[in-house]
């Protein structure tokens, strides 16, 4: 099937540094959502995007949806240690509710 | 709300035995998911159902694998006969639109 591409695939950051990670598809998507799995845990739901240009904030992370709806991104302004985990993009099937998930990217923040 | 449940957490079986998942997805919700995790192939959803029917099955990977769902309330994920490559985390998660909430999974291991 069609994926969504993420990178990076890891990213090692000191406490207090901003994180970067970006999901890229081939196909207009017609909305993104965006997963955090802490390690030994579960992917839960942070958010989802649906109108080009889209920008939703939360606290210190802000998620974009591209203009041409092909790529999004996430972003978090001074990482905690409570930000470690993996996060995930993931895109539906329009008409229905299959999600096909991008491979993630792994942070870890140094104390 | 109790979550999505899932039996068991770990399961260490050995190759050739049959192993069985279970599920109870959260009350009201009217789609239910089975994804497998692995490092190498990431998150790959098996198979769906909505309003206890399967609807796409195109991810259980062979004829080894079959769900069933015989009410709203549960459901099972089988292995027969279960092989070391299906060792990874399998995931339940449940849903009423495009947000999906996961269980804890399960950890199996086919030794």
């Amino acid at each position: 099937g069609q994926q969504v591409m993420q990178i990076p695939q890891y990213q090692h950051v000191q406490e207090g540094e901003d994180f970067t990670t970006y999901c890229n598809s081939s196909t207009t998507l017609s909305n993104i959502q965006w997963y955090k799995q802490r390690p030994g845990g579960h992917p839960v739901f942070l958010i989802q995007l649906v109108k080009s240009g889209e920008v939703k904030k939360q606290k210190r992370l802000t998620f974009q949806f591209g203009e041409a709806k092909k790529n999004s991104s996430l972003h978090i302004t001074a990482t905690q240690t409570t930000d470690v985990g993996t996060y995930f993009c993931a895109k539906s099937g329009g008409s229905n509710y299959k999600l096909t998930f991008g491979k993630g990217t792994l942070l870890t923040v140094n104390p | 709300d109790a979550g999505v449940i899932q039996s068991p957490r770990h399961e260490v079986t050995e190759m050739g035995q049959e192993v069985t998942l279970r599920c109870k997805p959260i009350s009201g919700h009217d789609y239910l998911f089975w994804y497998r995790q692995t490092m190498m192939r990431g998150l790959e959803l098996l198979i769906y159902f909505n309003n206890n029917v399967p609807i796409d099955d195109s991810g259980m990977p062979e004829d080894r694998f079959s769900a069933k769902m015989p009410n709203a309330s549960f459901s099972t994920l089988k292995i027969q006969p279960s092989e070391p490559r299906d060792s990874a985390v399998y995931f339940c998660a449940s849903s009423t639109g495009t947000t999906q909430y996961f269980g804890p999974g399960t950890r199996l291991t086919v030794l």
